[in-house]
């Protein structure tokens, strides 16, 4: 069975930082691309980064504030979060993209449970 | 990047209801879209994708439809767990954009 979760959120101060973890199991997590997808407090859904085995890809949002990476011998995926900002402030998801291999843009068949990032002084 | 605009925002039924909800994108997008099912405090749940496919293990009563600009998810009849927000998703173009959503509430 596909498992994602994530770990790591919590209250941050504005201009602070914060590194949020998804681990994965069920899956061979190296042939995968694996998606951070945030959701601002009664908002919709935003795509925030992406992470497969050629690179890495960021929202205009987050792009020079965010750095995702990951640890194929762990199974797990990173979100570093620098120059946080109030509007940061979400439930953040990490996302399966549902192909294997190179494809950088799909659509998600698993996702984690979210981890909170508030963003508050 | 291309918008993805849901309508109705919200949308208010009974059980045994026929539903449609429309996603417009702002550029073609053919049929690469993907269909959500999100309840309070959960993950979003995969649906529909590339417009009409079936995910395994979703019920019939959900179906999709569409493409180029305007792509459509029907509940055929509504049950008592279908009350929940429904996202779209395009994946045509980067970056990947969602819809802003259609609450579906008990009328």
């Amino acid at each position: 069975e596909v498992q994602l979760v994530e770990f790591g959120g919590g209250l941050v101060k504005p201009g602070g930082s914060v590194r949020l973890s998804c681990a994965a199991s069920g899956f061979s997590f190296s042939s995968y691309s694996i998606n951070w997808v945030r959701q601002a407090p009664g908002k919709g859904l935003e795509w925030v980064s992406s992470i497969n085995m050629i690179g890495s890809f960021y929202a205009d949002s987050v792009k020079g504030r965010f750095t995702v990476s990951r640890d194929d011998a762990n199974n797990s995926v990173y979100l570093q979060m620098n120059s946080l900002r109030a509007d940061d402030t979400a439930i953040y998801f990490c996302a399966r993209l549902a192909a294997a291999g190179t494809t950088p843009i799909y659509y998600f068949d698993s996702w984690g449970q979210g981890t909170p990032v508030t963003v508050s002084s | 990047d291309i918008q993805m605009i849901q309508s109705p925002s919200t949308l208010s039924a009974s059980v045994g209801d026929k539903v449609t909800i429309t996603c417009r994108a702002s550029l073609s997008i053919s049929t690469w879209l993907a269909w959500y099912q999100q309840k309070p405090g959960k993950a979003p749940n995969l649906l529909i994708y590339k417009a009409s496919n079936l995910q395994s293990g979703v019920p019939s009563r959900f179906s999709g439809s569409g493409s180029g600009t305007e792509i459509t998810l029907t509940i055929s009849s509504l049950q008592p767990d279908d009350f929940a927000s429904y996202y779209c998703q395009q994946y045509n173009t980067y970056p990947i954009t969602f819809g802003q959503g259609t609450r579906l509430e008990i009328k």
